[in-house]
């Protein structure tokens, strides 16, 4: 069974960079059969895709956030990661990571983190 | 982006009764539109993909059906612990996008 659990700060400062890890377990991210997904949810914007990673390196970004996301993967620890940049207010969100497959639905998430962007 | 529309944004609903939720998408996702359960201080749980496939381990009372632009997600027989909220996502197009959610409250 295939388990994903987020870490990193709960709080971060405007215009600094956000950084998240997603530890997977049960399962191995090499070769694997998934794309490595964070996904955040707000109250305003509701659920919204940030990117995927697949284990090769090959990223996706949602364009509207591609000039401030890096996503990237450590096989050998079995974790991928988040970095957003440049954060406001509008980037507090509970941000999710998540295994999806080819056909782009997810039955694997993490339990969520809550990040509060504020000085 | 795909918008994806739901409705009702809530409902009140008793316990047995037939639930009906709607999702409607700016074009057409063939039939690549998934379901999904979520709870208070939980993550998003997959219920149906593809349209109409259960998720294992999900009961039968939970179906979808749909494709192109309109799609449906029924309960058959509301039970206590169906009481949470829905989001439909499509995943045809990049970036998935989901829908506002519905909530599903007891009447």
């Amino acid at each position: 069974q295939l388990q994903l659990q987020e870490s990193g700060p709960g709080l971060v400062k405007p215009s600094e960079t956000l950084s998240l890890t997603c530890s997977v377990s049960g399962g191995s991210i090499n070769g694997s059969i998934y794309y490595w997904g964070w996904i955040r949810q707000t109250p305003g914007k509701g659920l919204e895709q940030i990117g995927t990673i697949y284990y090769t390196g090959l990223t996706y970004y949602k364009p509207s956030l591609r000039s401030r996301v890096t996503i990237s993967v450590d096989t050998s620890k079995n974790q991928f990661s988040l970095r957003l940049s440049s954060v406001t207010a509008a980037d507090t969100a509970m941000y999710f990571c998540c295994a999806l497959g080819y056909s782009g639905f997810s039955d694997n998430w993490g339990q969520g983190t809550l990040v509060t962007v504020s000085s | 982006d795909i918008q994806m529309t739901q409705s009702p944004s809530s409902l009140s609903a008793s316990v047995g009764d037939r639930v009906t939720i709607t999702c409607r998408a700016s074009q057409s996702v063939n039939y690549y539109l998934n379901w999904y359960q979520q709870k208070p201080g939980k993550a998003p749980k997959l219920l149906i993909y593809v349209a109409s496939s259960l998720q294992s381990g999900v009961p039968s009372r939970f179906s979808g059906s749909g494709s192109g632009t309109d799609f449906t997600l029924t309960i058959s027989s509301l039970q206590p612990e169906d009481f949470a909220t829905y989001y439909c996502q499509q995943s045809y197009f990049t970036p998935l996008t989901f829908g506002g959610g519905t909530k599903v409250e007891f009447k």
